[in-house]
């Protein structure tokens, strides 16, 4: 089976852009959930879609925001970027149970 | 809630010598417990995880992680290390039975094998 999928793998924005990045899972995973990693907060859970339904959320603010389409695949996106939103953004994939599958990352860099 | 505790931010380590990576968490609940490894500009991978059953659990390059209740702990040991083993390493758990798949970190711990 493919890994789960991350594109792009780096992004420079401009503070006050929005972006979105893209995260496929492996194939037969429902589950989606995002992370973001900085050196100041660690590895951070964003949100997570199960059957293109919200199921959690962690504790952003409202301009990040995700989807989940019919075929598992998710986006993230985030608007009105700031210096503060620079990281590396880590999706996950699960079957069922516990075990998560992390892809490549999306590394963002807003200037 | 949970949290988790990484009690090293940085171990040095000479190549061939044992390294233990110290975890402990905290929660009202019961939870499973994962070490996960990052290599540089890269995401990250499960190294091993304790789900129930035995508490000494081992992963195929040699690292073992044991689950102390008492203690709620879940260190990870190595006896001894290669240069491929720099990396940084993260410790998670996760709510039993939970309604999603929310993982929660510690803040890793950055190991270097020096040669």
């Amino acid at each position: 089976k493919a890994g789960v999928t991350q594109t792009p793998r780096y992004l420079i924005k401009t503070r006050g852009q929005q972006v979105t990045l893209s995260c496929s899972p492996i194939s037969g995973h429902r589950s989606v959930s995002w992370y973001q990693q900085t050196p100041g907060q660690g590895l951070q859970f964003l949100f997570e879609y199960f059957s293109e339904t919200q199921r959690n959320k962690g504790n952003f603010p409202g301009r990040f925001s995700g989807r989940q389409f019919s075929n598992s695949r998710s986006e993230m996106n985030v608007s009105t970027l700031e210096l503060g939103d620079s990281a590396l953004y880590l999706c996950a994939s699960t079957e069922q149970g516990t075990e998560a599958f992390f892809g490549q990352g999306t590394r963002l860099t807003v200037v | 809630a949970q949290s988790v505790t990484q009690l090293d931010s940085q171990v040095p380590v000479f190549e061939e010598a044992p390294v233990e990576l110290r975890c402990n968490y905290s929660s009202s609940v019961s939870v499973y417990l994962f070490w996960y490894v990052q290599y540089p500009n890269q995401g990250l991978q499960l190294l091993l995880k304790y789900l129930s059953g035995s508490t000494l659990v081992e992963s195929i390059n040699g690292f073992e992680a044991e689950f102390n209740k008492s203690q709620t702990s879940f260190h990870l040991r190595k006896p001894s290390v290669h240069i491929s083993d720099t990396a940084e390493y993260f410790c998670a758990v996760i709510r039993r039975k939970a309604a999603g798949n929310k993982l929660t970190f510690g803040g890793g711990t950055r190991v270097l094998v020096k040669p």
